[in-house]
């Protein structure tokens, strides 16, 4: 059973470039979430897609926007990309049954901004 | 605003000993609490969840209690291993939507062989 899966593992990008990051659900999975997470803090929830539409979002500008897509896999898009946009970007899915929000994490993509 | 603390400091034991890691939170009271171990590289693993109306929950060498009335969670690891070595984080689901979790940052545990 494969587990959450994304690519690329890492990337190296400009300040302004825009970057998109992929992610595919662990199987089963309806639900994706995003997280950024700098270093030596803990993941910063950026959103959350179900059903193909975004259905949370976190404390995050309008330059990240994401998407899913039928088959539950999701993309993570970010314009105009600054310095501080550099992290360990993390993608995580789920069922939620019982509320309960079990996030099953893939290994990331370290992105970083020169 | 919700707030979680963890120490920010590692903690150090040796091997054998049991660790004992601190969730503290504020401002509201969230129906459940959650740990993950972060190694490097690698994202977050799901160790256990527990409920706001459970004292304690174990799971192998592993227990977590959840005090509501301190608002403070105790992750213990017994007879700790150096493969127990790692970043411990607990997580909260936000006050106003069960679909965000709200992360500390984490502790590092270091146990020496």
């Amino acid at each position: 059973d494969a587990g959450v899966t994304q690519s690329p593992t890492h990337l190296i990008k400009t300040r302004g470039q825009q970057v998109t990051l992929r992610c595919s659900p662990k199987s089963g999975h309806d639900t994706v979430s995003w997280y950024q997470q700098a270093l030596g803090q803990g993941p910063q929830f950026i959103f959350q897609y179900y059903e193909e539409e975004e259905r949370q979002r976190g404390n995050f500008p309008d330059r990240f926007s994401g998407h899913q897509f039928p088959n539950y896999s999701s993309e993570l898009n970010v314009n105009a990309l600054l310095l501080g946009d550099s992290a360990l970007y993390l993608c995580a899915s789920s069922l939620k049954t019982g509320g309960e929000n079990i996030q099953y994490f893939g290994a990331g993509t370290r992105l970083s901004v020169l | 605003s919700q707030k979680i603390e963890q120490n920010s400091e590692a903690l150090n034991i040796q091997e054998g000993k049991t660790a004992t890691l601190t969730c503290n939170y504020t401002n509201y009271s969230p129906a459940y609490l959650q740990w993950y171990r972060q190694d490097p590289g690698r994202g977050p693993v799901f160790l256990l969840l527990i409920r706001e109306n459970e004292k304690e929950k174990r799971k192998e060498r592993l227990k977590v209690t959840f005090d509501t009335t301190l608002k403070q969670s105790l992750f213990h690891i017994t007879a700790s291993q150096p493969a127990d070595s790692a970043t411990y984080l607990c997580a909260l689901p936000w006050m106003d939507s069960s679909y965000k979790l709200i992360f500390g940052s984490g502790t590092r545990l270091l146990v020496r062989p």
